[in-house]
């Protein structure tokens, strides 16, 4: 199993770009989430999916989408990027049946925002 | 609201003595907590969960943490630290008993541990 995959490893893009931040797991697993990493701050969840075709809101939403067609994938799309969003990006899924049960992370996209 | 504290930004300690990593938490009914691992640019891993049972929990790694209700904390613990210990750790705990429940980050404590 390759896990959680992440693409890019790296982006810059300039104020007021669009992109998409993709995700991937193999494990089939039914949730999947998105978090930020800021010095200081922890992670801070961003958005999370319970399954496909259904997504939700964590604690920083804002200037950010997502959608979940597949079990696989999860993509989160910045629509115009601002500075402040610049930031390490994880991906991460889990089981949700069963016992609580860990977290795989991906490895990370670091976006630098000018 | 939920919340979970780890109130040192960092721990110094040399190889071979035992270490600990402060992490406390603050939710309302029972607490499902975890230790998560970062080595420079790389995800989280896991290292050990509490959810019932036992207070003191086995990990990776030679990890383990002892959960205490009345002092609401779940301290990271390992008897003899290696260098290969330096890292960035996490606690984190789940906010609902249910399994679709979000999981709640500290701000990490960075561990060095000094040959």
């Amino acid at each position: 199993n390759a896990g959680v995959t992440q693409t890019p490893k790296f982006q810059v893009l300039k104020t007021g770009q669009s992109m998409t931040l993709q995700c991937a797991q193999d494990m089939n697993h039914e949730y999947m989430s998105w978090y930020r990493q800021d010095p200081g701050m922890g992670l801070r969840l961003i958005h999370y999916s319970v399954g496909a075709g259904i997504t939700d809101q964590g604690e920083v939403p804002n200037g950010y989408n997502v959608s979940r067609s597949t079990t696989e994938d999860f993509p989160l799309r910045l629509l115009s990027a601002a500075p402040s969003q610049t930031s390490v990006y994880f991906c991460a899924s889990r089981r949700t049946s069963g016992e609580f049960n860990e977290q795989f992370f991906g490895p990370g996209t670091r976006l630098t925002v000018l | 609201a939920q919340s979970v504290a780890q109130p040192e930004d960092q721990v110094n300690v040399a190889e071979g003595n035992p270490l600990t990593v402060k992490c406390t938490y603050s939710v309302s009914g029972n607490p499902y907590l975890f230790w998560y691992v970062q080595y420079p640019n790389r995800g989280l891993q896991f290292l050990l969960k509490y959810i019932t049972g036992d207070n003191l929990v086995k990990g990776s790694y030679g990890f383990e943490a002892e959960f205490n209700k009345s002092q609401t904390s779940f301290h990271l613990k390992k008897p003899s630290a290696l260098v290969s210990d330096s890292a960035l750790y996490f606690c984190a705990v789940r906010v609902s008993s249910s399994n679709t429940g979000k999981l709640i980050f500290g701000q990490g404590t960075t561990l060095q541990v000094k040959p």
